[in-house]
């Protein structure tokens, strides 16, 4: 059973419509990241927090903007949607304290824009 | 700059069969490489995660091994069932925060009964 959840799991939206993704854990991890994955491609960071209060642009070029103003909580948004995001969207989270410690993943946001 | 590749892209063997997926990395500085399991539209689920000091992990039918030297990892599945269809993705992790894993493609595992 998943500990960490993601809203919607499917999401088909018209261009210039803003959105946020939701992702959830109830771990209470404090290293929370965003990944975006494009179908038989590998995963791309996007953005990712230690804690509450930070938030950092990962290794990938992203127009959405994520928030972290509770340790459970790191949604993803995007202004104005446009084709090119068009992707699946993966938030996972980890334990600061045990760097080897693997990471949780959620079931993905599926994301069509038209 | 950390590349990750995992050979085949796809394999098909039938019920029953051990099977090796193989990943290979660029730089030997890793901190650790960890093996997940990804089913089709899901997200993915940690299968074993191997610190940079250790050889290998085993996980029941599961065992992955680390030669940081050249760069490679191996898992190795026991027994496969079609249970075990699913994509197979390795992550290298090259700093404390995980804020460097670099994923390779995977490696899609088709088991028939």
């Amino acid at each position: 059973e998943a500990d960490i959840y993601q809203t919607p799991r499917y999401l088909v939206i018209g261009t210039g419509k803003k959105i946020t993704l939701e992702c959830s854990q109830t771990m209470g991890h404090d290293k929370m990241y965003w990944y975006q994955q494009d179908p038989g491609m590998e995963l791309h960071l996007i953005h990712y927090s230690y804690g509450v209060n930070s938030t950092e642009k990962g290794d990938l070029s992203s127009e959405s903007t994520v928030s972290r103003i509770r340790t459970e909580h790191f949604p993803l948004t995007l202004e104005s949607a446009r084709p090119s995001h068009t992707s699946q969207y993966l938030c996972a989270s980890g334990q600061w304290a045990d760097f080897n410690s693997p990471l949780h993943f959620g079931n993905g946001t599926r994301l069509t824009v038209t | 700059k950390q590349e990750v590749t995992q050979i085949p892209a796809a394999l098909s063997v039938p019920e029953g069969e051990n099977l090796v997926l193989n990943c290979s990395f660029t730089d030997s500085a890793i901190y650790n490489l960890q093996w997940f399991r990804q089913d089709p539209g899901k997200g993915l689920t940690s299968l074993l995660l191997i610190q940079s000091s250790q050889r290998e992990q085993t996980s029941g039918r599961l065992n992955a091994s680390l030669d940081k030297s050249s760069g490679r990892s191996t898992l190795y599945i026991a027994a496969s069932q079609p249970g075990d269809s699913a994509t197979y993705l390795c992550a290298v992790g090259s700093n404390q925060a995980g804020t460097a894993l670099i994923f390779g493609k995977g490696t899609t595992l088709s088991v028939s009964s």
